[in-house]
């Protein structure tokens, strides 16, 4: 059984650079998963953050971004500010029709 | 505007069956691939199931056998038909919409609709 690993709790400084990590209980993530990031808030829907490793989707700023650190997919965000604390998931493409989510990372902003 | 509004959701006992819909504007569910995908309270995003735009339909292992996806294109919605409740069922679940092919398909879903809440309990 496929399981996609994530930080389950992460803090930065406001202002503050950090980079949150999705990767796979046995092997490597590549591009070929397909790596996607959605930001939710209490109570509210995903949002799409960044699709296919480092696309960020329609209206996301550019502080946030995607890409393959080592063996594992990579979502940093630049200049974090108070309304990027959220919960943060990763999903990978397993083919055949077939996603998978990581447990999600909290991220605090303090 | 692309929307996605899910209903249907409630109380059920366990072994019960119950519908979930996701009315989609603004763009064909027949289309686009479309997905559910489920939260358990106070617990992560799980992805449930995919119906692609030719019919192909998959699921994840724990619901497969008791939950079906279809979609009516004449009504421009989607369904997920549970069957066979049970109290791990209960979740929060969500309708997504595919992500479009642009230069290749890209396996990610861009619009998801504020989700209904489904209880399974006794």
């Amino acid at each position: 059984q496929t399981v996609v690993t994530q930080e389950p709790s992460f803090s930065v400084s406001p202002g503050g650079t950090v980079t949150l990590t999705c990767g796979l209980s046995s092997g490597s993530v590549s591009s070929s998963d397909y790596p996607s990031w959605y930001q939710q808030s209490p109570g509210q829907a995903p949002r799409t953050l960044i699709f296919s490793t480092n696309t960020r989707s329609s209206g996301v700023p550019d502080r946030f971004s995607g890409s393959i650190l080592g063996n594992k997919a990579a979502l940093t965000i630049t200049g974090a500010q108070a309304d990027d604390e959220s919960d943060y998931y990763c999903v990978l493409y397993m083919g055949s029709g077939i996603w998978v989510f990581g447990g999600g990372t909290k991220l605090t902003v303090l | 505007e692309v929307q996605l509004v899910e209903s249907g959701g409630g109380l059920i006992q366990p072994g019960g069956s119950l519908r979930l819909s996701c009315a989609a504007s603004a763009f064909s569910v027949s289309s686009n691939y479309m997905s559910w995908v489920r939260q358990a309270p106070g617990k992560g995003l799980e992805w449930v199931s995919v119906i692609y735009s030719g019919g192909s339909t998959y699921y994840a292992d724990s619901v497969k056998g008791r939950f079906t996806i279809s979609r009516d294109n004449s009504k421009n919605t989607l369904y997920l038909q549970m069957n066979t409740l049970r109290v791990e069922d209960t979740a929060v679940y969500y309708c997504a919409r595919g992500g479009p092919y642009t230069s290749g398909w890209h396996h990610y879903f861009d619009y998801w609709g504020q989700g209904t809440l489904v209880t399974v309990s006794s």
